[in-house]
């Protein structure tokens, strides 16, 4: 089955250990995306790569970094300098980057940091 | 600016009535593209749709239906007959050829009730 898969579901941390949340895809999608969603929130942009070894901030990249070694994976890694990092995130994948194609999207990790 | 108002924050109805989730969008671009996602209490994101802004014929798949109406600037979505399984929130989101991403509203909160 083609899909995007986020791990943990869960993930729980001690505040000032950085984390890093697994995103992977099997759509063959050129371009990646990661968002921050807050209660009762919509969604905000983190991060987003276009292609592999390319990547660029989006509206609250402060305190996250990210990498693009793969087509296929676009990891992010939650740093001891984000200073609410308590979240849901949600990774997305699309064919090509741009606004006229759709995001599809993994089920999401809900990070709890404590 | 592009920007994406979907001003019901939250909505209840009693199922089987029809409801109607309203977005309104602002751009200066001639083309561009509209869509929208469902997000059920699992989390993850499903997407519905997507038009483009040449196409302004309205859309039905089975209780959906979007009404695409340029001159307000607006791509409203109705439920008809709902069940409780449109439980969930709803995203509206605009993207244009010149952008690397799409932008979403704040998202429409859709209770029914049993």
């Amino acid at each position: 089955d083609g899909g995007i898969t986020q791990s943990p579901k869960y993930l729980f941390r001690k505040e000032g250990q950085n984390v890093t949340l697994s995103c992977e895809q099997n759509l063959n999608h050129d371009a990646m995306y990661w968002y921050r969603q807050d209660p009762g929130q919509g969604l905000r942009l983190i991060y987003y790569s276009q292609i592999v070894n390319d990547f660029q901030k989006g509206d609250i990249a402060e305190g996250y970094s990210v990498s693009r070694e793969k087509k296929e994976s676009f990891p992010l890694t939650v740093t001891s300098a984000q200073k609410n990092p308590t979240a849901f995130y949600l990774c997305a994948s699309s064919i090509s980057s741009g606004g006229r194609n759709e995001q599809f999207f993994g089920p999401g990790t809900r990070l709890t940091v404590l | 600016a592009q920007k994406v108002t979907q001003a019901q924050t939250e909505i209840s109805v009693v199922e089987k009535e029809d409801v109607t989730l309203d977005c309104v969008y602002e751009t200066r671009d001639t083309t561009y593209y509209l869509f929208w996602y469902k997000q059920p209490p699992s989390g993850e994101l499903v997407f519905l749709i997507r038009r483009n802004s040449f196409d302004e014929q309205n859309e039905i798949s089975g209780r959906y239906s979007w009404n695409f109406q340029k001159s307000t600037s607006s791509f409203n979505f109705t439920i008809t007959a709902s069940q409780v399984v449109d439980s969930a929130v709803y995203f509206c989101a605009l993207g244009a050829n010149r952008d690397d991403k799409i932008i979403f509203g704040k998202g429409t909160r859709l209770h029914i009730l049993p």
